[in-house]
């Protein structure tokens, strides 16, 4: 089982819509939790960390529940420069700074 | 450009030969990371080093690669007797590694490696 598992997507959806990502993670003592973002043929470039108690920046809202090591990424009013792949992101918890990633799930935002 | 840069950007190259990637950090970045990204999947961690130390090596990471960054700057990949199963991106990374900054680590661009 990978340590990071996401929903396989891809997702299509209408520009300003509302679409939601899952990630569920496998290792209790992981600390710290993020969202990235990767472009066609691009590096990952980080979209936001994810904090215990929910955070939000602009369109964007993540939301971590330890106990069921779950992590969310809400997106509301998607643009067509939302299209993209986004990765949910783990800190290995056996490892120094390592990072695991999930396999990413692909969005489409159509006109 | 202030952020990370790696060199070459592709490379091509026939099975059983010796390839080198080049990366540099984010200048005064401590840590500095390798990772590798086959197609559909999400990177995999292959080894970091702060500054010239290499504090950790995944299982990935074969006899065959080696990783060196002999001033704490810059660093190099090595894969001898490359193999048709090497044909990654493998995409560099870096992060401050100062005490109470949180751990972001910024890719650079990443190297495209086909071996034939």
């Amino acid at each position: 089982r990978k340590e990071v598992e996401q929903d396989p997507g891809p997702f299509n959806v209408p520009e300003g819509a509302t679409v939601a990502f899952n990630c569920t993670y496998s290792n209790s003592a992981s600390q710290s939790f993020f969202w990235y973002r990767q472009d066609c043929r691009k590096e990952p470039k980080l979209l936001m960390s994810v904090y215990s108690s929910g955070n939000e920046d602009g369109r964007f809202t993540a939301q971590l529940n330890r106990a069921s090591q779950y992590i969310s990424l809400l997106i509301r009013d998607s643009k067509l420069s939302d299209s993209a792949t986004y990765l949910c992101v783990v800190n290995a918890a056996n490892s120094g700074y390592a990072l695991n990633f999930g396999k990413g799930t692909s969005l489409l935002v159509t006109p | 450009d202030t952020g990370v840069s790696q060199d070459p950007r592709h490379k091509i190259t026939k099975r059983g030969q010796n390839v080198t990637f080049r990366c540099d950090p984010i200048s005064e970045h401590n840590r500095l990371y390798w990772y590798r990204q086959t197609l559909g999947q999400g990177p995999e961690f292959l080894t970091y080093f702060q500054n010239e130390a290499q504090l950790e090596k995944s299982r990935l990471l074969s006899d065959r690669f080696s990783a060196e960054r002999p001033k704490g700057s810059f660093s190099t990949l090595e894969i001898q007797r490359t193999e048709q199963g090497d044909s990654a991106m493998y995409l560099c990374a870096s992060s401050s590694g100062w005490t109470g900054e949180e751990e972001t680590q910024y890719f650079g661009p990443g190297t495209r490696l086909l071996v034939l």
